[in-house]
C-alpha cells in the first residue's frame, strides 16, 4: 500500500520564520504535489514536481518554494512565513505519466501567530 | 482559467436515502474524473473516478456519471450509511499535471 507521510501534523510558528514541510513517499512515484486546504477554497495546487530537481509552479506558490533532491522528498519552504499561511498543508504522490491516481499525506496543520 | 464548481456545499440525508454531488468543469479538454472521499481528520483517498471515455461508472453503492456535452459529472451514492459522512471533493485534469479541485461537499448521513 502507498504510504506518503508528512513529518509533522501540527505546527506552530511565527511570523518572518522559515518553514520547511517535509514529505515523503515509499512507493517510488514520478510526480509529487503539495496542495493547500482552505474551509470553502476546497484543494489549490501551490508547487508539483514530476521528477527530481524538476518543479512546476501550481496556481498559488507565492510566498512558497520546493525542494526535490531526492525521487521520494518533496519539500515545501515558506522563506518568511506570514499569518494568511496558517492552513492545512497537504502532500500527494503519483505514479508516472498524468491523469493518475493521487495518494494523499495525512497532512500538516500549520498556524502562523 | 479552468474552475470546477462542486455543488451543494453542504448536504443532509437521512440514513438509507441517496446523495447526489454535482460538479461543472470549465476546461472541455479535460479527460480524467476523480472523486474523494476526507473523513474528519483524515487524508483524502480517492473512491471512484471516471474517464472521458466512459459516461457511467458504479462500484457497489456508489456512481459516477459524466456529461461530456454539458460538461459535468456527478457522485451518486445509494443506501447512505453513517459511515458515508465526511467532504467530497470532486476533480478534473486535462492530462496535464495540475488536477483542478472542486471546493468539496460535507455530506451528514443522520441515523
Amino acid at each position: 500500500d502507498v504510504k506518503v507521510t508528512q513529518s509533522s501534523r501540527y505546527l506552530v510558528k511565527r511570523t518572518g520564520e522559515k518553514v520547511f514541510l517535509e514529505c515523503v513517499q515509499d512507493m517510488d512515484h514520478e510526480n509529487m504535489f503539495w496542495y493547500r486546504q482552505d474551509p470553502g477554497l476546497g484543494l489549490r495546487l501551490i508547487y508539483f514536481s514530476y521528477d527530481v530537481k524538476m518543479k512546476e509552479k501550481g496556481d498559488i506558490p507565492e510566498g512558497y518554494s520546493v525542494s526535490r533532491e531526492k525521487k521520494e522528498r518533496f519539500s515545501l519552504i515558506l522563506e518568511s512565513a506570514s499569518t494568511n499561511q496558517t492552513s492545512m498543508y497537504l502532500c500527494a504522490s503519483s505514479p508516472p505519466g498524468e491523469g493518475g491516481k493521487l495518494f494523499f499525506g495525512s497532512g500538516t496543520q500549520l498556524s502562523v501567530l | 482559467g479552468e474552475n470546477v464548481e462542486q455543488h451543494p456545499s453542504t448536504l443532509s440525508v437521512q440514513e438509507g436515502d441517496s446523495a447526489v454531488i454535482k460538479c461543472t468543469y470549465s476546461d472541455s479538454a479535460s479527460n480524467y474524473f476523480p472523486w474523494y472521499k476526507q473523513e474528519l481528520g483524515k487524508r483524502p483517498q480517492l473512491i471512484i473516478d471516471i474517464r472521458s471515455n466512459v459516461g457511467e461508472k458504479k462500484d457497489q453503492r456508489i456512481a459516477v456519471t459524466l456529461n461530456k456535452t454539458a460538461k459535468h459529472f456527478s457522485l451518486h451514492i445509494t443506501e447512505t450509511q453513517p459511515e458515508d459522512s465526511a467532504v467530497y471533493f470532486c476533480a478534473a485534469t486535462s492530462g496535464t499535471y495540475k488536477y483542478i479541485f472542486g471546493t468539496g461537499t460535507r455530506l451528514k448521513v443522520l441515523a
